[in-house]
């Protein structure tokens, strides 16, 4: 029974490529969230998606960031034109459902290191 | 704006104490609480939820929560300096469109001396 799937544990771009993170939820979940840790902070929120819906997306820049979770596949973190300020660990969790109480598990988190 | 504050920390104890971490919350309506263990370069790790008013005992973990203070702590009793890591309160507002989220403190970063 594998847990929360992301890859790639690390990923380095150059200033103004594109980022592309997966995260494959635990099976029968359908409901996926992500979060940003930067250096020494806490994790905030991003996006919150069900199967191809966003729920809530109120946590990501608007700008060069979007997610997406189609009915296939994995969901997509994706970051375009990367800057240095990208740079953190994204972590992805999911749910079964829309729960309350409900502490999620978080996968092993991809690394974007920006140069 | 919903806000988690937790002792900054860091906080050192000797092997075989007991590891005290705080948090307090600002959104009255949380309605679930977590604590979250995350060593270095690793992800969280969820060891403890609490919903209602009281204690809650797992194993040498203790989860505390007083809603009508919003606070929330977490003992750790006769620590191990496997035990050392950075400790992560989350909170759910259990409201709206935001029921899905959770918010987070800062974390604070525990070290257990032998």
């Amino acid at each position: 029974n594998a847990g929360v799937m992301q890859n790639p544990r690390h990923l380095v771009r150059r200033r103004g490529q594109e980022a592309r993170l997966r995260c494959s939820p635990m099976k029968g979940h359908s409901h996926v969230y992500w979060y940003r840790q930067l250096p020494e902070e806490g994790l905030k929120f991003m996006v919150y998606l069900q199967k191809e819906n966003i729920i809530d997306e109120s946590g990501m820049p608007k700008e060069r960031f979007s997610a997406e979770f189609p009915k296939e596949g994995p969901s997509i973190l994706r970051i375009q034109q990367v800057v240095r300020g990208d740079s953190a660990a994204y972590f992805c969790a999911s749910s079964p459902r829309e729960v309350n109480n409900y502490g999620y598990t978080f996968g092993s988190g991809t690394r974007l290191t920006v140069v | 704006q919903k806000e988690v504050e937790q002792n900054s920390g860091p906080l050192s104890v000797p092997e075989g104490a007991i590891a005290s971490l705080n948090c307090t919350y600002s959104d009255r309506g949380s309605q679930s609480f977590f604590w979250y263990r995350q060593y270095s370069g690793k992800s969280p790790e969820l060891i403890m939820s609490i919903y209602s008013n009281g204690d809650k005992e797992d194993g040498r973990f203790t989860a505390q929560l007083n809603k009508a203070s919003q606070y929330v702590s977490l003992l750790i009793r006769d620590s191990q300096p496997s035990d050392s890591a950075t400790y992560l309160c989350a909170v759910r507002s259990g409201r709206g469109s935001t029921l899905g989220r959770l918010y987070f403190g800062r974390g604070t970063q525990l070290t257990v001396w032998p």
